[in-house]
């Protein structure tokens, strides 16, 4: 059972399309971060959330950290191809840190 | 060059044999981590440490063995290879833990066990 769920788990939409990608669990994170991964590489942080109902935005990218703590949600508005990639969802429970399942992107020019 | 770098890229093994995977970073980062990567699974932590001769276990230790001698470096062996350690392994650093920390991670380890 993995403690982050992430939906869904592929997503293939035209440029410019509006997406959200969402991570939920039935725990409580003190914290939430969103990675991106590219074929052949490492993720790379895209952004931390910390409170409950946070918002943050990073140009076309909106992070939001459910009011409970227990959820987040990654809006990508008008997508590029460069958006492409893996993206991943994070957090600190207990003493483990937990990465979800994933929702793997394509945006096809 | 600075960063984090993770050796070999590729590996074959046999059922069996010991691997192990080196990982080696130049920001004299505090913590390292060691991932699994699995289609349906997403990252899942092997083992970590804190700081060189200490470690701990993450959510899916058995089988691997982890050492710290040096802070710089985090080899990850695989004492006898099993079929289900096939899988993409990365290696992450960061100055002050996990949460709110930034992680870096390498470029991954291929593993194909046969």
């Amino acid at each position: 059972t993995q403690l982050l769920e992430q939906s869904p788990q592929f997503l293939s939409i035209q440029e410019g399309e509006n997406l959200t990608v969402y991570c939920n669990s039935s725990s409580v994170f003190s914290s939430l971060q969103w990675y991106r991964q590219e074929p052949g590489e490492g993720p790379v942080l895209l952004v931390t959330v910390v409170t409950g109902g946070e918002v943050k935005k990073l140009k076309r990218l909106t992070f939001q950290f459910g009011d409970a703590r227990k959820d987040s949600s990654l809006h990508i508005t008008a997508a590029q191809p460069g958006d492409t990639g893996l993206y991943l969802c994070a957090g600190v429970f207990g003493n483990q840190f937990y990465f979800g399942t994933g929702t793997s992107l394509t945006v096809i020019p | 060059d600075a960063g984090i770098t993770q050796s070999p890229r590729y590996k074959i093994t046999e059922t069996g044999r010991q691997v192990t995977l080196m990982c080696h970073q130049t920001w004299s980062h505090s913590y390292m981590f060691w991932y699994r990567q699995d289609l349906g699974h997403g990252l899942r932590l092997i083992y970590y440490s804190a700081a060189a001769d200490i470690t701990d276990k993450g959510e899916v230790p058995d089988g691997y063995v982890v050492s710290r001698s040096k802070t710089e470096n985090f080899p990850l062996t695989l004492e006898s290879a099993t079929r289900s350690q096939t899988s993409v392994y990365f290696c992450a650093s960061s100055d002050l833990g996990v949460g709110l920390e930034t992680q870096y991670f390498g470029p991954g380890t291929r593993l194909l066990v046969l």
